[in-house]
């Protein structure tokens, strides 16, 4: 079956350095797309979202990016701090479909300071 | 503003037992949503309420089954617990079904032994 996954499990940046955490979808039906963050012991929180009708979208040091051609997601973290170590996950919702959010497995960020 | 406030936090149950875990939101949102969390496989979708007084199947509802009391609730219950239902609870919401943001709570860590 299309599920969202993810390139890499693992990752770890040094203090200050930009992450980037990528994500690859399958269905090219999804047009909503979320990162969440989710620290330990916590429930996962909403980070930024992006439409398919865009390619790129801001927030507070961090930039998602969406690649429709090469079904392709990424999250770009700047200035990392500490404590943005946390488990990174992408999920997409697919148009037409009953409408539920499909998670992928996750990546693990760790900064060092 | 609580967002999505689950009880218990944790719980430990023998095989057989039955619990139910609840979940409220005080968002006003229409749709909400309990995912099971395992090592490796992220988010999987158990349950899901799209508005008040529905309720269907995600991608793994056996041995589950939930109510959805009035718009603010959402209960999950196991009848029989399994060991192989160990694992971490999470109840969410969302304004609406797809294409919308969901919120988390901070997770039911359950033992089933």
């Amino acid at each position: 079956g299309e599920s969202v996954g993810l390139h890499l499990p693992t990752l770890s940046v040094q203090e200050g350095d930009n992450s980037i955490i990528n994500c690859a979808y399958s269905n090219s039906a999804s047009d909503y797309f979320i990162w969440y963050k989710q620290e330990s012991g916590k429930g996962p929180q909403f980070i930024i979202d992006i439409r398919s009708n865009m390619d790129k979208r801001q927030g507070q040091r961090v930039t998602v990016l969406l690649n429709k051609t090469v079904k392709h997601l990424s999250l770009q973290i700047a200035a990392t701090q500490p404590g943005d170590s946390a488990v990174y996950f992408c999920a997409e919702n697919i148009s037409g479909s009953q409408g539920n959010l499909i998670f992928g497995k996750g990546t693990k960020l760790s900064v060092k300071p | 503003n609580a967002g999505v406030t689950q009880t218990p936090k944790f719980q430990v149950l023998k095989t057989g037992q039955s619990m139910t875990l609840q979940c409220a939101q005080d968002m006003n949102h229409n749709s909400m949503y309990w995912y099971r969390q395992d090592p490796g496989m992220g988010l999987r979708l158990i349950y899901y309420s799209a508005s008040e007084g529905t309720t269907d199947k995600g991608e793994v509802p056996n041995g589950y089954n939930v109510s959805r009391l009035n718009k603010r609730e959402f209960s999950l219950r196991l009848e029989s617990a399994a060991p192989s239902q160990t694992s971490v609870y999470f109840c969410a919401s969302s304004l609406n079904r797809g294409g919308t943001e969901a919120f988390f709570g901070q997770g039911t860590r359950l033992t089933v032994v």
